[in-house]
């Protein structure tokens, strides 16, 4: 059973701190993305990586960062949390290939006070 | 204009109908084209793919994909009311083989 799983379910933060979301797949995935979900703007894509160390920029990174050093784990860095970056975030991960869908984790509703 | 578009709803059907759910793309190059149904504080869970024009059915289900009209639909037959959940339609994009872009999804209501 496939499985993606983010360390938090839910987060209260204060405004300017430094904030870690974890999520970590077991299926050997090459393909890690995270997004934010607001209502009635969807899913938007923050930043995804195709590659252990390898990342790229979504349509929305500013405020973000990533890391991802071992291929099992993708992280979500926020260098200094605004209240604006209260969401839900949602990792997902997806094997390479056009046709392929992508599994996601349970999400963590983040809020920035 | 977004790369994906829905309409936002709530698309409200009684119990039994067909809904039926709608995504434009902007990317006449996008190659393949998912249906994902999300319920309210849930991830999103995958519901079917298509990336052949015409028809797909599965049970319930039936998706429609036309490329020259950049459009993929999502039927649902004999809707229940546990049907009751937003749909997210997403779209491989050209550029890669990994990146989805997501619609901002469509609400629907099936009532009893």
């Amino acid at each position: 059973d496939v499985k993606v799983t983010q360390s938090s379910r839910y987060l209260v933060k204060r405004t300017g701190e430094k904030v870690f979301l974890e999520c970590v797949q077991d299926m050997d995935h090459e393909n890690m993305f995270w997004y934010r979900q607001d209502p009635g703007l969807g899913l938007r894509l923050i930043y995804f990586s195709y590659d252990v160390k390898m990342k790229e920029k979504g349509d929305i990174p500013e405020g973000y960062s990533v890391s991802r050093e071992k291929k099992e784990r993708f992280s979500l860095i926020l260098e200094s949390a605004s209240t604006n970056q209260t969401s839900m975030y949602l990792c997902a991960s997806r094997i390479t290939g056009g046709y392929t869908e992508a599994f996601f984790g349970q999400g963590t509703r983040l809020t920035v006070v | 204009q977004k790369e994906v578009e829905q309409n936002s709803g709530p698309l409200s059907v009684p119990e039994g109908a067909i809904a039926s759910l709608n995504c434009t793309y902007s990317d006449r190059g996008s190659q393949s084209f998912f249906w994902y149904r999300q319920y309210s504080g849930k991830s999103p869970e995958l519901i079917m793919f298509i990336y052949s024009n015409g028809d797909k059915e599965d049970g319930r289900f039936t998706a429609q994909l036309n490329k020259a009209s950049q459009y993929v639909s999502l039927l649902i037959r004999d809707s229940q009311p546990s049907d009751s959940a937003t749909y997210l339609c997403a779209v491989n994009v050209r550029d890669s083989s990994y990146k989805l872009i997501f619609g901002s999804g469509t609400r629907l209501l099936v009532r009893p």
